[in-house]
């Protein structure tokens, strides 16, 4: 089946400019989550939606950053005012969860966000 | 709170000898630990997961609860092992919700 989806690959934009990246999560996986990979960074996480419950934010860097996820599906990470520092590849990741327990998380291919 | 430590950024071994990837957790409760791999241009994938008790492409990954540590080894590294490698945490935080956490990464080359 189709597996996590994110829009665009890449994504050059100038400094200050906002951009939005998207995340198509696999269907019916009810938690989903963003990361930001920088080189030689590791994988930072940013935000964490589950459901209907309130997202977790705590990773998110600035207020710059804010994220939605539309009907528990589609979500989307939007950077204001962007800054060279916000370069990076942000992975988009989903995962289903039940009462019973949590499964594997399956990640997208990433954006490539490069800010001049 | 939950905490994944990768505590080697990079690790260079040669080939055919053997590799472990260190990984130390800290998690009030049950834990449920993963390794994840990164290839050169590729997704991030899971690699396997405690409770599967498997072994795959070689790998394999203990828990030790005393320990608190989750180490990825492999009797004999191959030139394809060469990637970037998380390991990471599932940790129980009440009503339906999954934290999921993960250490910085180890990039492990092997030397041909």
């Amino acid at each position: 089946g189709a597996g996590v989806s994110q829009s665009p690959s890449n994504k050059v934009t100038e400094k200050g400019k906002d951009v939005e990246l998207r995340c198509d999560p696999i269907s019916g996986h009810t938690a989903l989550y963003w990361y930001r990979q920088s080189l030689g960074q590791g994988l930072e996480f940013l935000i964490y939606f589950q459901g209907n419950s309130a997202p977790d934010k705590s990773g998110l860097p600035s207020d710059r950053f804010s994220a939605e996820r539309t009907g528990g599906s589609v979500s989307t990470l939007t950077i204001q005012r962007t800054q060279q520092e916000d370069s990076a590849v942000y992975l988009c990741a989903s995962r289903l969860t039940t009462t019973s327990g949590a499964y594997e998380q399956y990640f997208g291919p990433g954006t490539r966000l490069t800010v001049t | 709170a939950q905490r994944v430590t990768q505590p080697e950024k990079l690790l260079s071994v040669f080939k055919g000898a053997p590799v472990e990837l260190k990984c130390n957790y800290s998690y009030s409760g049950s834990p449920e630990l993963f390794w994840y791999v990164q290839y050169s241009r590729q997704r991030l994938q899971l690699l396997l997961r405690h409770i599967s008790r498997e072994s795959i492409k070689g790998f394999t990954a203990d828990l030790n609860k005393g320990e608190t540590s989750f180490h990825l080894k492999k009797p004999f590294a191959q030139e394809e092992d060469s990637a970037m490698y998380y390991c990471a945490l599932s940790g129980y935080s009440g009503a339906g919700s999954y934290q999921l956490t993960f250490g910085k990464g180890t990039k492990l080359s092997v030397i041909p």
